[in-house]
């Protein structure tokens, strides 16, 4: 079974429109961490956000959300007020356990358009 | 400014002909790791260090492998190259102390082409 779903492969969404990127996971360990990465068309992969199991509110930074709904095992992410520079493919991922060598599985990732 | 640099950015080697790619930080990051990322796909985890101790996934080819010389370098080494290894490679970098928050410093990464 795969451990990160990511159901969108492509989304086109007006410029200044609210953006959700849809994310479920699948795991056992009580603790584990969530993550958002931006690949944009130069590929370098941009750290976004991150959720921690443990924690009690959604995180937020800047224009990005995570809508983190832990009963149903879901990590969406929002982008507010979406921008042209926002076009990037978004991944996605996972990390079950707090070692550092308890690894990060990405989703396939979604590939958001954001149309002038 | 503090970054992860790749070198080369793109990569031409021969079938077989074996191939050294190369990350440096000045994060002073003391985990590193290695991506491979095929096209339209997700990365997918190689290695990763903390400090000198390594950590081998279980499911990388025994073509591949890396060396970690000191904190602010990391080597990827592919020793017979096939057509499947053609890919970007990704290096990476964490504290360990942001334990469980997991961000990565991620280089630009290295596009490998096999002929």
């Amino acid at each position: 079974a795969q451990k990160i779903t990511q159901t969108q492969p492509g989304m086109f969404v007006q410029e200044k429109e609210a953006v959700t990127l849809d994310c479920t996971y699948d795991t056992s360990d009580p603790s584990y961490g969530l993550f958002w990465y931006k690949q944009p068309s130069s590929g370098e992969m941009i750290f976004l956000i991150y959720q921690g199991s443990y924690d009690q509110q959604n995180a937020t930074e800047g224009r990005y959300s995570l809508n983190f709904q832990k009963a149903r095992k879901s990590a969406n992410l929002v982008i507010s007020a979406s921008q042209l520079g926002d076009s990037a493919m978004y991944f996605c991922a996972m990390r079950e356990g707090f070692r550092w060598d308890d690894k990060i599985i990405f989703g396939k990732g979604t590939r958001l358009h954001i149309l002038p | 400014d503090a970054m992860v640099i790749q070198n080369p950015r793109y990569q031409v080697t021969q079938f077989g002909k074996p191939v050294t790619l190369s990350c440096s930080q000045t994060l002073n990051h003391n985990v590193m790791y290695w991506y491979q990322q095929k096209s339209s796909q997700a990365p997918k985890l190689l290695f990763h260090y903390y400090d000198k101790d390594f950590n081998n996934e279980a499911d990388t080819p025994d073509n591949f492998q890396s060396r970690r010389p000191n904190t602010s370098f990391c080597f990827l080494d592919i020793r017979s190259p096939g057509l499947g290894d053609a890919a970007m490679y990704l290096c990476a970098t964490s504290r360990e102390e942001q334990r469980g928050s997991g961000e990565q410093f991620f280089g630009p990464g290295t596009r490998l082409t096999v002929l």
